[in-house]
């Protein structure tokens, strides 16, 4: 069974621009979480889809964004840029079950100049 | 709110025994997980307590007691490749959401 894939694997903007970021989920599995992760912060939750719905959200501002399509794949969107935004952003999926596992995706590297 | 604490670095000796401690406040408890990170990789899952004991896996194991708020990872049999990233997560059960600590970063000397 493929694992999570996210893509791109790195990326590189500036400040004020938007980005869009991918993650295609383990086959089956329902749920994504998207997470950012700062050397100072450490994981922090986004925000979890599951069949098309947001179904929990973190504190991070109205920037950034998401959604998921039918067949589970999700995107993130983070609009106008700030220094700060750079971070590995992480999606995790599962079968959406309150006891199942998360099981994460390599990361996207979004460095903002 | 949630609260979920663990030491920030911890060092250790190649084929010794270390336990990395994990202490959380949630409102509304519904599992703990373990995860090992490495650099600049994703996390993977090591383990999930729900209910209070000790839970084995090869040299890996998972302590909780829900009545203190308290977890640790136990590594036995210390190898190089477990210098690694530790991340204790707590699920709430009011809203399904996994709250992450910030991580303990090990170092194993040889």
């Amino acid at each position: 069974k493929a694992g999570v894939t996210q893509t791109p694997r790195y990326l590189i903007k500036t400040r004020g621009q938007q980005v869009t970021l991918s993650c295609s989920p383990i086959s089956g599995h329902r749920s994504v979480s998207w997470y950012q992760q700062t050397p100072g912060q450490g994981l922090q939750f986004l925000f979890e889809y599951f069949s098309e719905t947001q179904r929990n959200k973190g504190n991070f501002p109205g920037r950034f964004s998401g959604r998921q399509f039918s067949n589970s794949r999700s995107e993130m969107n983070v609009s106008t840029l700030e220094l700060g935004d750079s971070a590995l952003y992480l999606c995790a999926s599962s079968s959406g079950l309150a006891s199942d596992t998360q099981y994460f995706g390599p990361g996207t590297r979004l460095t903002v100049l | 709110g949630q609260n979920i604490d663990q030491p920030t670095e911890m060092t250790a000796t190649e084929g010794a025994i270390v336990q990395i401690n994990c202490t959380y406040q949630t409102s509304g408890f519904n599992g703990l997980f373990w995860y090992q990170q490495h650099a600049a990789e994703a996390p993977t899952f090591l383990s999930y307590n729900v209910l209070d004991g000790l839970e084995e896996k090869g040299r890996f194991s998972s302590f909780l007691s829900r009545s203190k708020g308290y977890s640790y990872l136990l590594l036995k049999e210390l190898q190089m490749k477990d210098s690694a990233s530790y991340l204790c997560a707590v699920r709430d059960h009011r809203d399904d959401k996994i709250i992450f600590g910030k991580g303990t970063r090990l170092h194993i000397l040889p």
